[in-house]
């Protein structure tokens, strides 16, 4: 099976603007989390979507939501980007039902906000 | 407060040599363990999991962790290190939770092999 896609690898936008990244999930798998990855702050849980419902959240500001889509592809997206938001976004895939909480991830996006 | 604690932020040891790395978790119920690998400009790769029954799980390259109850510990240990192996460790749980599925992870432990 193909592993976890994250498009694209590498980011630079400016502040104030906004970002979208992407997600395939492996085959099969219906949830999709996203986390942030930081020097400072490490890694930390965004949201989890499961058949394109939000299912649970992390704290972190309206500015970062997502979606996802019927075929378990998911999106998230910044607005109004501040240089904080540089980081490492790594997307996570798994089955999502029953006790399976397995997580498996992608390389990741690595945005950098100038 | 629940938390995730890696105690060993950079560790050395030679080619050869074993390792183990620390995890010690706070949470009311024993949550659901993971331990994750992460080498430079990667993603994390899954090297093993414990969610109940015999208290050593075996892992991926060559990976072994050992939950202890008593602790509250789930440490990670691999008789003999590789120069491969030079990468940064994670230690995460899932809380026992009904619908969450999100993982808390410690600080990581990065691991520097020497010749």
């Amino acid at each position: 099976k193909a592993g976890v896609t994250q498009t694209p690898r590498y980011l630079i936008k400016t502040r104030g603007q906004q970002v979208t990244l992407s997600c395939s999930p492996i085959s099969g798998h219906r949830s999709v989390s996203w986390y942030q990855q930081t020097p400072g702050q490490g890694l930390q849980f965004l949201f989890e979507y499961f058949s394109e419902t939000q299912r649970n959240k992390g704290n972190f500001p309206g500015r970062f939501s997502g979606r996802q889509f019927s075929n378990s592809r998911s999106e998230m997206n910044v607005s109004t980007l501040e240089l904080g938001d540089s980081a490492l976004y790594l997307c996570a895939s798994s089955l999502g039902v029953g006790s399976s909480y397995e997580q498996y991830f992608g390389p990741g996006t690595r945005l950098t906000v100038t | 407060a629940q938390s995730v604690t890696q105690p060993d932020i950079h560790i050395t040891v030679s080619e050869g040599a074993s390792l183990e790395l620390r995890c010690n978790y706070s949470y009311g119920a024993t949550p659901y363990l993971f331990w994750y690998v992460q080498s430079p400009g990667q993603g994390l790769q899954l090297l093993l999991k414990y969610f109940s029954g015999d208290t050593l799980v075996q892992g991926i390259k060559g990976f072994e962790a050992e939950f202890k109850r008593s602790q509250s510990s789930f440490n990670l240990r691999k008789p003999s290190v590789h120069w491969s192996d030079a990468a940064e460790y994670f230690c995460a749980v899932v809380p026992r939770v009904s619908g969450a599925n999100n993982l808390f992870f410690g600080t990581g432990t990065r691991l520097t092999v020497i010749p």
